[in-house]
């Protein structure tokens, strides 16, 4: 059974950079076939699509957040990484990872809060 | 982008009874269309994918239905633990994009 967690500092400084990891465990992320993906959802609202790596490098954004964001994959720590530019309190949020296939995703994070505050 | 409006936002039902949630996409998504269910401090759980086929493990009284640009979920016999908020999610152009809805939140009534 494939696990993902999330970690990263709970409180980042606007005008910084996030940096999130999730760790893979039970699975390989260079498994092919699915797309490691990152989702936020802000404080009592909907989900929304960050990015998503492929195994191969490949990756792919949500449009208004494209410029700011960066997705990159570890195979030798089995990890991969979300960065996030130039935070403003807009993007505090809950932080998942998890694994699309298909189009869906069955196997997600149990979050992360970031906070954007100084 | 591909917008998903759901609707009600919120909505109130007793146990034992049918949830109807709705969910509809600014252009045509086919059939590439997910429902998921989060439960306070939980990560979404996958209950239906391609509109209609239930995930592995999630009981029968959960449907889904539609295609196009409507899309339903139904939760036939309510029991304690499917209150929750639901979101629906396509995945038309899959894997350049995809979005989620806004959610229905079901409350006991």
């Amino acid at each position: 059974q494939v696990q993902l967690q999330e970690s990263g500092p709970g409180l980042v400084k606007p005008s910084q950079t996030l940096s999130l990891t999730c760790t893979v465990s039970g699975g390989s992320v260079s498994s092919g076939g699915d797309y490691w993906s990152w989702i936020r959802q802000h404080p009592g609202k909907g989900l929304e699509w960050i990015g998503y790596i492929y195994y191969s490098g490949s990756t792919y954004f949500n449009p208004s957040l494209e410029s700011r964001i960066s997705i990159s994959i570890d195979t030798s720590k089995n990890q991969f990484s979300l960065i996030l530019s130039s935070v403003t309190a807009a993007d505090t949020a809950v932080y998942y990872c998890a694994i699309f296939a298909g189009g869906r995703s069955l196997i997600w994070g149990q979050g992360t809060v970031v906070t954007v505050s100084s | 982008e591909i917008v998903m409006t759901q609707s009600p936002a919120t909505l109130s039902v007793s146990p034992g009874e049918r949830a109807t949630l709705s969910c509809r996409a600014s252009q045509s998504v086919s059939s590439n269309l997910a429902w998921y269910q989060q439960k306070p401090g939980q990560a979404p759980r996958l209950l239906i994918y391609d509109a209609s086929t239930r995930a592995t493990g999630i009981p029968a009284r959960f449907s889904g239905s539609g295609s196009g640009t409507e899309f339903t979920l139904t939760i036939s016999g309510l029991q304690s633990e499917d209150f929750a908020v639901y979101y629906c999610q396509q995945y038309k152009k899959w894997p350049l994009a995809l979005t989620f809805g806004g959610g229905t939140k079901v409350e006991i009534k």
